[in-house]
């Protein structure tokens, strides 16, 4: 099974300021990489498939990159709402999910 | 938009089997390259990937949870669901449908709001 670990596992920043999460693979996934945002109440939603693509509707702000066992996703000037869990995943091998970042308001 | 939400007894004694239906909305569960499927999140710990089914009925499981898992589809009520088997303490948690794309382990780019289900006497 392929292990994803995130860190940070908690990340406390201001609005405005830049977020940089990092999630690796226990061995490569190529870049077959996504990102997912939780929030109470609500249901999750896509943010990043295939390491760097965008999902529909997403703002700009969000950057994926990385491949191989590196990832990183990059909020650009936290919005409030931006105040989230940000769970990775893969499916180069089944699926599985990282233990999640969970962005807190400083 | 897409919406899917889950439904089903909160509440599951053990050795029973835990029942959840997801109902599909704004789409249809017979469209070409979506596969539906099911997540979970014990308490404090990951997700878990459970499994999916095509509408055709063909159904990719998650091995770590053996034969306890079933899925099943209706497209005549838009809905798919989910039976787990001699449940234990070590399945409650919050159980997610979902809509995964293109391949059997394709993104997942609609999620439900998630249903919290407990296993207790």
């Amino acid at each position: 099974e392929i292990v994803l670990t995130q860190s940070p596992a908690t990340l406390s920043l201001s609005p405005g300021e830049r977020a940089t999460l990092s999630c690796r693979a226990s061995q490569s996934v190529s870049r077959y990489l996504a990102w997912y945002q939780f929030k109470p109440g609500q249901a999750p939603r896509l943010l990043i498939y295939d390491a760097s693509n965008r999902a529909t509707g997403i703002p700009a702000r969000f950057t994926g990159s990385g491949s191989g066992t590196d990832f990183t996703l990059t909020i650009n000037g936290l919005e409030p709402e931006d105040f989230a869990v940000y769970y990775c995943q893969q499916r180069s091998s089944l699926l599985t999910f990282g233990g999640g970042t969970k962005v807190e308001i400083k | 938009q897409l919406q899917l939400q889950e439904s089903g007894p909160g509440l599951v004694k053990p050795s029973e089997t835990l029942s959840l239906t997801c109902s599909v909305s704004d789409g249809s569960i017979t469209s070409s390259f979506y596969y539906w499927g099911w997540i979970r999140q014990p308490p404090g710990k990951g997700l878990e990937w459970i499994g999916n089914i095509y509408y055709s009925g063909s159904t990719y499981y998650n091995p770590s949870l053996g034969s306890r898992v079933s899925i099943a589809v209706d497209t005549s009520k838009n809905q798919f669901s989910l039976k787990v088997s001699s449940v234990t303490a070590a399945d409650t948690a919050v159980y997610y449908c979902a809509r995964q794309r293109g391949y059997s382990y394709g993104w997942i780019d609609y999620w439900g709001q998630g249903t919290l289900v407990t296993v207790s006497s």
